[in-house]
């Protein structure tokens, strides 16, 4: 079975704060993504990687950067916390074609005081 | 850039009725379509998709999808409830650049 497992299932953070979301999958998949999931707005791609160290930008990436130095890993970085970013988080990962499924983490509910 | 419309934010069957959660989509290409289920605090995980092979489509659990390009739509059915298909369900569409957009999820609320 492919495994996504995320660092924490929730997490609480001050404003201002630097916060790390990580993400590791056991599957050997090429892509990787971070979304945002938000009541009534579906999931929102904030990033995803291709490949180690190759990155794109998704639909909402302001405040956010992401790291990917290992293929099995991808970080999700909020620069400086802000009561806007409280949100449920989901990593996913995939092998490489656009017809391939998405396999998804169990999110990380962010919220930040 | 392609999108999807997921109607009804909230659908409500009693046990043993006909599913049926709507899907229209948007796309200038030949879309490849998926439909993702979450389970309370779980993350999504796919139902079926659609990738222009059998425009019917079956997934797990029962559900099943037919891809209809006249109308543009990717609705999901089954044919009779369970307590344990209540769940948020979404709608998402892809095309051959990766670029996956969800819908905005319809919660299925099982009445016994």
């Amino acid at each position: 079975d492919v495994k996504v497992t995320q660092s924490s299932r929730y997490l609480v953070k001050r404003t201002g704060e630097k916060v790390f979301l990580e993400c590791v999958q056991d599957m050997d998949h090429e892509n990787m993504f971070w979304y945002r999931q938000d009541p009534g707005l579906g999931l929102r791609l904030i990033y995803f990687s291709y490949d180690v160290k190759m990155k794109e930008k998704g639909d909402i990436p302001e405040g956010y950067s992401v790291s990917r130095e290992k293929k099995e890993r991808f970080s999700l970085i909020l620069e400086s916390a802000s009561t806007n970013q409280t949100s449920m988080y989901l990593c996913a990962s995939s092998p490489p074609r656009a017809t391939d499924t998405q396999y998804f983490g169990p999110g990380t509910r962010l919220t930040v005081l | 850039a392609q999108s999807v419309t997921q109607l009804g934010s909230h659908v409500s069957v009693s046990e043993g009725a006909l599913v049926l959660l709507r899907c229209n989509y948007s796309s200038s290409v030949p879309p490849y379509l998926f439909w993702y289920v979450q389970y309370p605090n779980q993350g999504l995980q796919l139902l079926l998709k659609y990738t222009s092979a059998a425009t019917l489509v079956k997934g797990i659990n029962g559900f099943e999808a037919e891809f209809k390009k006249s109308e543009t739509s990717f609705h999901l059915t089954k044919p009779s409830a369970h307590m344990s298909d209540a769940a948020e369900y979404f709608c998402a569409v892809s095309d051959w650049n990766n670029d996956m957009r969800f819908g905005a999820g319809t919660r299925l609320t099982v009445k016994p």
